[in-house]
């Protein structure tokens, strides 16, 4: 079975960096994806962690630890094309479906 | 193609209708996946073909809801006596097979069919 939680909405600066947190339960874990969908529009591929550990893509870098069921997503120097809502998919060696958490929605002001 | 399609992509139907929501998945990939996702909500995992195995329905909400897909090509969700409830953007994605590692290279997503039942 899933488990997922992350948080509905956050709000953040203009240059500033957040963080935005994952916890799940899911059995056959085998990784964990990060998706960013804006508003209006389909969710893209943003990461994905199988080692502990984190791994850095330009502005985003993405965090797992396994031992604790936890990840983040970190995004730095933030700008307005970052509001969108931020979606955590762990995966499972049983199956290829994901299932997503409800996403966290970050609004990014001046 | 270069991309998921889906068509089409809106769709305004009368309470009671049948609806047909079609998906083209990119070349070579095996899997292929229906989301639902109503305003703002998360998505909401509906059914997954995998390859000529049996499909996982255990998303679809209702009877009204089926699916079909022809071996590794195009999708079809239909909807039966669509109700007000179902109005949503209904997603499609597909994904590749897994490496020789097991290694899971994630979803593309189309850009979706937003239904409107009224």
């Amino acid at each position: 079975g899933q488990n997922i939680d992350q948080p509905t909405e956050m709000t953040a600066t203009e240059g500033a960096i957040v963080q935005i947190n994952c916890t799940y339960q899911t059995s056959g874990f085998n990784g964990l994806f990060w998706y960013q969908q804006h508003a209006g529009e389909a969710p893209t591929f943003l990461s994905y962690n199988v080692l502990d550990g984190l791994e850095e893509k330009g502005r985003f870098s993405s965090f797992l630890s396994r031992s604790k069921g936890y990840s983040y997503l970190l995004l730095k120097e933030l700008q307005m094309k970052d509001s969108a809502s931020y979606l955590c998919a762990p995966s499972s060696y049983n199956t290829d479906k994901l299932i997503f958490g409800t996403g966290t929605r970050l609004q990014v002001f001046p | 193609g270069a991309g998921v399609s889906q068509s089409p992509s809106n769709k305004v139907t009368e309470k009671g209708k049948d609806v047909e929501l079609r998906c083209d998945p990119i070349s070579g990939h095996t899997a292929l996946y229906w989301y639902r996702q109503r305003l703002g909500q998360g998505l909401e995992f509906l059914i997954y073909f995998q390859g000529n195995s049996a499909p996982d329905k255990s998303g679809l909400p209702s009877d009204r809801f089926s699916a079909e897909r022809t071996g590794e090509s195009v999708s079809t969700l239909t909807i039966q006596r669509t109700q007000q409830e179902d109005s949503a953007v209904y997603l499609c994605a597909s994904s590749p097979p897994r490496d020789s590692y097991g290694a899971n290279y994630g979803y593309t997503f189309g850009s979706g069919t937003r239904l409107t039942v009224v």
